[in-house]
Formats: C-alpha cells, sequence, structure tokens
C-alpha cells in the first residue's frame, strides 16, 4: 500500500534561518506531487506542483521554492524565512493523472520567531 | 480565483442530525471532491464527483453538484460526534490548471453528544 512521510511534524525557526521541509511517498512511481500552506483557521493555498522530477509549476509568487530530486522526494525550502513563512505545511500525491483524489501528509507546524 | 468557498463557516449540531454544508465556485471544473480535516491533522478524501455527474453517495455522505449553478452540497445524515471536523470542498482545474486542486475555506462541523 502507498504510504506518504512528511517531517519533521514541528518546527520553530527564527526570521531569517533557512527552511527545509521533506516529503517522501512510499507503493507508487510517478506520482503528482503538491505542497499545500495552511494559515490559521484559513483554506489550503496551493503552493507547488510536479507532475515529475526536475517538473516544479509554481502557483504564487512567494519566499519558498520547491524540487523534486528524486520520483518520489518533494522538497519545500527557503533561504531566508520571513514572519508570514509561519504555517501549517502539507504535503500530498495522486496518481499521475488529473485530479484524483490527493492523499495527504500529517503536515508540518512551521513557526518562525 | 479559482478556490471554492464553503457555506456557513460554521455549523453546530446535535447528533443524530443532518449537516449540510455548501461549497461554489467560479470557474468551470473538471470534477469537485469533498475532504475532511481533523484538528491539526493532514486532510482525508471523502468523496468525488465529476463534471458530468449530479448526486453521488457514500455511506452517510450525500453529495449534489449543480454546474449551471456552480455549486456543490455536502449532507452529512444521522451526525456523530466522530464526525466534528473541518470540511473542505476542492475543485479540480481545466486547460492550464488541469491537475491542480483548489480548495475553500472550509466548514468547521462541531456535533454535540
Amino acid at each position: 500500500s502507498q504510504t506518504i512521510h512528511q517531517w519533521p511534524a514541528t518546527l520553530v525557526q527564527p526570521v531569517g534561518s533557512p527552511l527545509s521541509l521533506e516529503c517522501t511517498v512510499e507503493g507508487t512511481s510517478n506520482p503528482n506531487l503538491y505542497w499545500y500552506r495552511q494559515a490559521a483557521g484559513r483554506g489550503l493555498q496551493l503552493l507547488f506542483y510536479s507532475v515529475g522530477i526536475g517538473q516544479i509549476s509554481s502557483e504564487v509568487p512567494q519566499n519558498l521554492s520547491a524540487s523534486r530530486p528524486q520520483d518520489r522526494q518533494f522538497i519545500l525550502s527557503s533561504k531566508k524565512l520571513l514572519l508570514s513563512d509561519s504555517g501549517f505545511y502539507l504535503c500530498a500525491w495522486c496518481e499521475s493523472s488529473y485530479n484524483l483524489p490527493l492523499h495527504f501528509g500529517n503536515g508540518t507546524r512551521l513557526t518562525v520567531t | 480565483s479559482q478556490q471554492g468557498e464553503e457555506d456557513p463557516q460554521a455549523l453546530s449540531i446535535q447528533e443524530g442530525e443532518n449537516a449540510t454544508m455548501n461549497c461554489s465556485y467560479k470557474t468551470s471544473i473538471n470534477n469537485l471532491q469533498w475532504y475532511r480535516q481533523n484538528s491539526g491533522r493532514g486532510l482525508v478524501h471523502l468523496i468525488l464527483i465529476r463534471s458530468n455527474e449530479r448526486e453521488k453517495h457514500s455511506g452517510r455522505l450525500r453529495v449534489t453538484l449543480d454546474t449551471s449553478k456552480k455549486s456543490s452540497s455536502l449532507l452529512i445524515t444521522a451526525s456523530r460526534a466522530a464526525d466534528t471536523a473541518s470540511y473542505f470542498c476542492a475543485t479540480g482545474g481545466r486547460g492550464s490548471t488541469l491537475g491542480r486542486l483548489y480548495f475553500g475555506r472550509g466548514t468547521q462541523l462541531t456535533v454535540w453528544p
């Protein structure tokens, strides 16, 4: 069966520090991968979307970047965190088709201080 | 915006009652999906309805879709305390946004025992 791993679960980082969040999927190949951010009490904002290794689509201009160095690995990064980067970050995957149900990780709670 | 908007933002009912949540969207869609999120966790897929479908059932869940009104509803029958969670609708894009899912802000459902 397929599983998704996202870590760390919580993270407290000072303003200006770098960020690296990792997400890996097991049990499937060539998945579509997604990074979402959820601000407190808000909906999910799509940040990045990938259909294959090295293929990243960015939804909104921001202080973050994403990379997909391997088929089932998706990394969210920042060189210098801002206070506004605080939030709940969720990684998700689906089969490599269009708009099939997403399977989410348990998220990373990031607090930038 | 391609995001759906759920209504109401919050809903409080007693166990055994039915809960109805609505979702409106603005653009042409490929499909519409409903997800559930327990506090501090990732989202779990509940049901998907395609743009050429009008109604779908899954256990105690019933989803309707009216593409002419660009709206959907989620009905949970005979609610239980364990149904307490946030519920989100997500719309699957077409054309240049094919493969992306856009989420609304959610409805917070509280079911009292």
